[in-house]
């Protein structure tokens, strides 16, 4: 089974503070993604990553920025947070191929007030 | 760009009762990878089921889906509703290029009462 697992899982920050969200997978996957999940909306792609040292912008990049330092760690970051960014986020990594399944983590819950 | 519709935002049903989720999609790629997410509550999403195949059912868990080309839809089905199907569905497209980045519609929460 696939692993990814993401910290904290659950974050208070204050308005302008700034908030790093990590995310660590043990699959060896090339491909990782960050996610935001709010109602109505469903999941939406912030950024994503092909490889270390690699990061993309997603669908939804303005007010984040990512970073890939290794092929098991992709982190988000929130250099100014604002309550807009208030959701909840999830980490994912897939492989390319017949496949393309993507694996979640468990989520964090950001709340920014 | 690519987009996906989940009709739906809600769907409530009685236990036994049939159960159809709706998805269509839009892209200019003539061979899409249609997939359906399913999220549990207090859970991160996981994958239900694929399909890349036109006019080819395919199934697991109870749930099967057929990707029809022809109206662009992959529509989720299940024969019999459970109690423990209540959950947030995600039909989702997958990008053409070697990215994997995947396109979800908004999600359809289904609720299955006894």
């Amino acid at each position: 089974e696939a692993a990814v697992t993401q910290s904290p899982r659950n974050k208070v920050a204050v308005t302008g503070g700034k908030v790093t969200l990590s995310c660590n997978q043990t699959n060896n996957h090339n491909n990782m993604y960050w996610y935001r999940q709010d109602t109505g909306h469903g999941l939406r792609l912030i950024h994503y990553s092909y490889g270390a040292g690699s990061t993309e912008k997603g669908d939804i990049p303005d007010g984040y920025k990512a970073s890939r330092p290794s092929q098991e760690n992709f982190s988000l970051i929130l250099e100014l947070a604002t309550p807009s960014q208030t959701s909840v986020y999830f980490c994912a990594s897939g492989v390319t191929g017949t496949s393309y399944e993507q694996y979640f983590g468990p989520g964090t819950r950001l709340t920014v007030l | 760009g690519d987009s996906v519709t989940q009709t739906e935002g809600l769907v409530t049903l009685t236990e036994g009762l049939p159960v159809m989720l709706n998805c269509t999609y839009q892209t200019i790629y003539s061979n899409p990878f249609l997939f359906w997410y399913v999220q549990h509550l207090n859970e991160s999403p996981r994958l239900l089921l694929k399909s890349f195949t036109d006019n080819k059912r395919t199934e697991h868990q109870g749930f099967h889906a057929t990707l029809h080309k022809s109206s662009s839809s992959f529509h989720l089905q299940k024969s019999s509703a459970q109690l423990s199907d209540s959950a947030l569905y995600y039909c989702a497209l997958r990008d053409n290029t070697n990215t994997g980045k995947l396109t979800f519609g908004d999600g359809t929460v289904l609720t299955v009462k006894p």
